[in-house]
């Protein structure tokens, strides 16, 4: 699986949208982008992914550049509990869906 | 319940004993994963498997770790001879995937067995 380049941290004020990078250069054409994100003490929860159009759901939205080289994870109106890890994986579309988990980046939602 | 269940939450073990951590995925899910996650680090895969059978298992570190899913629907994994470096989170993730429906949806993850050896 492709590898993934995330920043190590970053900070939004509540209310306000957290824009989070994520940069894939290897990515194959083969391969979905996913995120997840980890809250303190919890399992990893989806939230979105996508092929090479943008995608959004109830939770966030997901813009993947036209040579799908990068994606950003939107959130629109972040609020306190948006507070995690944050992980960007790249993974095949079919066969076994193996995450391949970084370091993520580590999103704080100041008040 | 309607998510992954993780027994035990958490595991105390001297080193050098055997430990089984047990997960009980969505039902319906035919696809089970396992991970180990270590403080500061994302979760690292261990073993996948589909139905009953482990369809992949390279991650699994050496063969103290094993893991069985007999009726293809709870999974059990076993360390034998713990050791300290064993320590840590263990998650447990399932997705639906079934055998005629090729693309992959999101997995679903419990909410871990932080295993500690003593």
């Amino acid at each position: 699986d492709a590898k993934t380049t995330q920043p190590t941290s970053m900070d939004c004020a509540e209310g306000r949208a957290a824009n989070l990078p994520c940069n894939h250069s290897t990515i194959s054409g083969n391969e979905y982008v996913y995120w997840y994100r980890q809250i303190h003490s919890q399992g990893p929860q989806y939230i979105i992914h996508g092929l090479k159009n943008n995608e959004t759901n109830e939770m966030a939205s997901l813009i993947i550049t036209e040579d799908r080289k990068s994606s950003t994870l939107i959130l629109p109106h972040a609020t306190l509990r948006d507070t995690a890890v944050y992980y960007c994986i790249v993974c095949l579309i079919q066969g076994a869906q193996k995450l391949v988990f970084g370091q993520g980046t580590r999103l704080t939602i100041n008040p | 319940g309607a998510g992954v269940s993780q027994t035990p939450s958490n595991k105390v073990t001297e080193k050098g004993k055997y430990v089984e951590l047990r997960c009980d995925p969505i039902s319906g899910h035919t696809a089970l994963y396992w991970y180990r996650q270590s403080l500061g680090q994302g979760p690292e895969f261990l073993i996948y498997f589909q139905g009953t059978g482990a369809a992949d298992d390279s991650g699994l570190p050496n063969d103290r770790f094993f893991a069985v899913r007999p009726e293809g629907s709870v999974s059990t994994l076993k360390i034998q001879r713990t050791e300290r470096g064993d320590s840590a989170v263990y998650l447990c993730a399932s997705s639906l995937r079934g055998l005629f429906r090729r693309l992959n949806t999101e997995a679903f993850f419990g909410q871990g067995t932080r295993l500690t050896v003593v």
